[in-house]
């Protein structure tokens, strides 16, 4: 089975603080993702990259930012934390670039901004 | 952006009973669905996928049916169990694009 582990389950921090997210995935997939999932709005794309230094901007990229020095690995970068991106973060990952096989998720990383 | 929906946000069923979570997508261009399940504190997890060369796939205890004459998916799930209460949510991607739509979401609550 395929494995998708984000370091924290939850998180708290302060406004103005940096705040990095971690993601690791064990199936040598080309495709990563971050979401975030607020209640009656369902998952909305951040950012995705489909390969080693690869990234493009989802639908609401702005705040955030990411990382992929490695294949297995994919961050997600809080410049500047606000408490409207107080949230929950999902990871995902896929074997292909195209959105035409399932994409397997974490358990999520619930984050507080204070 | 694209808009995937379901048609009622809350299902309560008997167990034993057979649930019926529907889903409308909008993307004529969309080829590839997938439904979720979604437990408290938990990931989306991966319950089943259906292409739009099909029209009914089955795995087990639940079947997809797609319709796209009228853009509509449905998951049926057979028997349900105390352990199916989750929220259920579908997606829709394509062979040509690299991201999917997600719909909201439907909360099934399977009363013993």
């Amino acid at each position: 089975d395929v494995k998708v582990t984000q370091s924290s389950r939850y998180l708290v921090k302060r406004t103005g603080e940096k705040v990095f997210l971690e993601c690791v995935q064990d199936m040598d997939h080309e495709n990563m993702f971050w979401y975030r999932q607020d209640p009656g709005l369902g998952l909305r794309l951040i950012y995705f990259s489909y390969d080693v230094k690869m990234k493009e901007k989802g639908d609401i990229p702005e705040g955030y930012s990411v990382s992929r020095e490695k294949k297995e690995r994919f961050s997600l970068i809080l410049e500047s934390a606000s408490t409207n991106q107080t949230s929950m973060y999902l990871c995902a990952s896929s074997l292909y670039r195209f959105s035409n096989q399932p994409q397997h998720f974490g358990d999520g990383t619930r984050l507080s901004i204070l | 952006g694209e808009s995937v929906g379901l048609h009622l946000p809350t299902l309560s069923v008997q167990e034993g009973d057979n649930s019926i979570i529907n889903c409308a997508y909008s993307n004529s261009a969309s080829d590839y669905f997938i439904w979720y399940k979604q437990e408290s504190g938990k990931g989306p997890q991966f319950i089943i996928d259906i292409r739009s060369n099909m029209d009914k796939r089955q795995g087990q205890r639940v079947t997809v049916l797609l319709n796209k004459t009228v853009k509509h998916l449905s998951l049926q799930i057979a028997a349900t169990q105390p352990g199916d209460s989750a929220v259920y949510f579908c997606a829709e991607g394509s062979n040509t694009g690299n991201q999917f739509y997600f719909g909201t979401g439907t909360s099934l609550t399977v009363i013993p």
